[in-house]
């Protein structure tokens, strides 16, 4: 069975600063690697996925993720954030066979300040 | 990418009655729904693997009995939580899963918000 961690439940930044949303996974096959965003009272919204080919991920809205196997990480990151980047942000893995339901982290509550 | 619509986007019950959500897709034939439920401040956990034309497949600890989930169609698949009570109280999030491609991504509607007094 796989399993995501999100080391971070709450983030706090500035707006314009930098961020990065921190994901590992444990799984003892392959997996696939997805981040998606949850607007207050909102489905998901996909951000960015790793399937295969290269680490670097780049998604939608300026966020890129960097897939990382010996360290069983999938960091999110955005070098300039905006107020409008405020929500939940979850990391999930799949297998690469049978169902691929999706298995979630525990989602990081990014609150960017004025 | 697909397009996932619930219905109703919230819904408030008194205890003890059933409440039916519908997923539907709405641009493809799904035919894999996965179901969600979202507790507040909390992640997803998935419920139930839809398939459309046969039983759905629990998750460890989900009641089947009580969350009845049927999948007529292939754009079509409804959760109905019988006999509900406050704990029950949570967003209902659906998901399909599209096919013909090497990876089958999913897409995700924009839940259900069910409140049971």
């Amino acid at each position: 069975a796989q399993s995501v961690t999100q080391l971070d439940s709450q983030v706090p930044v500035f707006e314009e600063a930098p961020v990065e949303l921190r994901c590992n996974y444990s799984s003892s096959v392959s997996v696939y690697l997805f981040w998606y965003v949850q607007y207050p009272n909102q489905g998901l919204q996909l951000l960015l996925k790793y399937l295969s080919g290269s680490t670097l991920v780049k998604g939608i809205n300026g966020f890129e993720a960097e897939f990382n196997k010996s360290q069983t990480s999938f960091h999110l990151r955005k070098p300039s954030v905006h107020i409008s980047d405020t929500a939940e942000y979850f990391c999930a893995v799949s297998k690469d066979t049978g169902r691929r339901a999706l298995t979630f982290g525990s989602g990081t509550r990014l609150q960017v300040q004025p | 990418g697909a397009v996932v619509s619930q219905h109703p986007s919230w819904v408030i019950c008194k205890s003890g009655t059933s409440v039916k959500i519908e997923c539907r897709s709405l641009d493809f034939q799904a035919t894999t729904m996965f179901w969600y439920r979202q507790f507040p401040k909390q992640s997803l956990m998935l419920m139930a693997t839809s398939n459309e034309g046969s039983k759905a497949t629990y998750e460890q600890g989900v009641e089947k009995d009580k969350f009845l989930i049927n999948h007529a169609s292939l754009t079509l698949s409804t959760l109905t939580v019988t006999s509900a009570h406050p704990e029950d109280s949570s967003f209902y999030i659906c998901s399909e899963r599209s096919g013909g491609s090497s990876y089958n991504e999913q897409f995700f509607g924009p839940g259900t918000r069910l409140t049971v007094l």
